[in-house]
């Protein structure tokens, strides 16, 4: 069974901090996705990761897919508290997506 | 449509009845997905649409829960003789093709289903 692992599941951290976000999963893929979901709300593409090595970054975050060791992870630099969300991260090997728990973030001002 | 259409936004209903929950996706998207969403929980996978066809359905949690997909375009789930477990949000998305999905997946606003 494919199982993706995020960690921490739950984040508190100042504003200004650098954190990272891990996502560890069970089987071959090279693909990953990941997104963020506010209280209340439908879940929003932030990166989607194509292949081994690779890394994008938008504005405060960075993503990052690393396939041989089946790890991704999500890197928030200088945090503020607009980036208060969920984030989850996906892969699909099967047609089918499968996400992490999600990572609650929470930035303290 | 621009995004993924789901209705309705909220649903109450009282235990023992039947819903039906629908999702419009994008125009061209072939690959159509249910899931559900408890409060304060990850994404549970239900059901999953190439076109019409429903290659792997076994994230239906139980036989009162069915989901069709007509003209490659719109889907209904329906569960029949709701519980109060039965309530949670339940998400759509799609994408352009299952294996494929370069772009990632669009997901719809939602619906949530209170069972009372």
């Amino acid at each position: 069974e494919l199982k993706v692992e995020q960690n921490p599941l739950f984040l508190s951290m100042q504003e200004g901090k650098n954190y990272t976000i891990y996502c560890n999963y069970s089987t071959t893929s090279d693909r990953l996705y990941w997104y963020r979901q506010d209280p209340g709300k439908s879940l929003e593409s932030l990166f989607v990761l194509l292949s081994n090595g690779a890394v994008k970054q938008e504005g405060r975050l960075m993503a990052s897919l690393d396939t041989k060791a089946r790890l991704s992870t999500l890197h928030i630099t200088a945090a503020v508290h607009d980036l208060s969300a969920t984030y989850f991260c996906a892969v699909d090997p099967d047609d089918k997506i499968i996400f992490g728990k999600g990572t609650r973030l929470h930035i303290l001002p | 449509g621009a995004g993924v259409s789901q209705s309705p936004s909220n649903k109450v209903t009282e235990k023992g009845k039947d819903v039906e929950l629908r999702c419009d996706p994008i125009s061209g998207h072939t690959a159509l997905y249910w899931y559900r969403q408890s409060l304060g929980q990850g994404l549970e996978f239900l059901i999953y649409f190439q076109g019409n066809s429903a290659p792997d359905k076994s994230g239906l949690p139980s036989d009162r829960f069915s989901a069709e997909r007509t003209g490659g375009s719109v889907s209904t789930l329906t569960i029949q003789r709701t519980q109060q477990e039965d309530s949670a949000v339940y998400l759509c998305a799609s994408s352009t093709s299952g294996s494929q999905a370069v772009l990632g997946y669009t997901f719809g606003s939602g619906t949530r289903l209170t069972v009372v």
